[in-house]
């Protein structure tokens, strides 16, 4: 049980496009998702907390208007990184927990790139 | 917010050796504290947590303490081998939201 499968596992794009990641909680209904920024050998960049049927809460710093986060369903979470830029060129996961648990599972990531 | 401190960022042990990973945060608040642990390219996965109403927690090799007093908090892996190399995180929340903050990792090295 508790798995979450984002979607792709890797993507290419050309500057100015937008890109969609998808995270799934596959047998469990995900009240509240996470989503991370990782680079390289560092750790784990909360960028916003996402709520089922509310806007999610972005961290100090992260735009927005350029990351876009829409929690529909119970179980699909997705994050538009809007306009990409090479600097937008990182790995960002997602993690997910269960309505009434404290337990977050991830996804496996997706690797972006900006060309 | 809570700030959780990770030490050591880097740790090499042999194998069969013990390894512990320490971490210390700022809220008096925070009440859950899960570990991860994150081989390369792959996603974190949760290996352990304690709640703040428990002092120890076992799970085979792997153990967490916690002080509640001092607000810190640790794993040991006992008996290491080399497929516990990996990047290991912790991380404390609070009750609520359970919005957790993490450490800023360990590289645990295990050499044959």
């Amino acid at each position: 049980g508790a798995v979450v499968s984002q979607h792709p596992s890797w993507v290419i794009c050309k500057s100015g496009t937008s890109v969609k990641i998808e995270c799934r909680s596959l047998d469990f209904q995900a009240t509240t998702m996470f989503w991370y920024r990782q680079f390289p050998k560092q750790s784990l960049m909360l960028m916003a907390t996402s709520n089922e049927g509310s806007k999610a809460t972005y961290e100090q710093g992260v735009e927005k208007d350029k990351f876009l986060i829409n929690h529909a369903s119970l179980t699909l979470s997705t994050l538009t990184v809007t306009s990409a830029h090479p600097e937008d060129s990182s790995f960002y996961i997602c993690s997910a927990r269960a309505t009434g648990r404290t337990e977050a599972f991830f996804g496996q990531g997706t690797r972006l790139t900006v060309v | 917010g809570e700030n959780v401190e990770q030490h050591p960022s880097t740790l090499s042990v042999q194998e069969g050796d013990s390894a512990v990973i320490k971490c210390t945060y700022s809220d008096s608040a925070s009440n859950y504290f899960p570990w991860y642990k994150q081989e390369l390219g792959k996603r974190p996965q949760l290996i352990i947590d304690i709640r703040s109403n428990v002092g120890e927690k076992k799970d085979q090799r792997i153990a967490v303490t916690l002080n509640k007093t001092a607000k810190h908090f640790s794993l040991h892996i006992t008996e290491t081998q080399p497929e516990d190399s990996a990047v290991y995180f912790c991380a404390a929340s609070s009750g609520g939201s359970y919005i957790p903050t993490f450490g800023r990792g360990t590289s645990l090295i295990v050499h044959p």
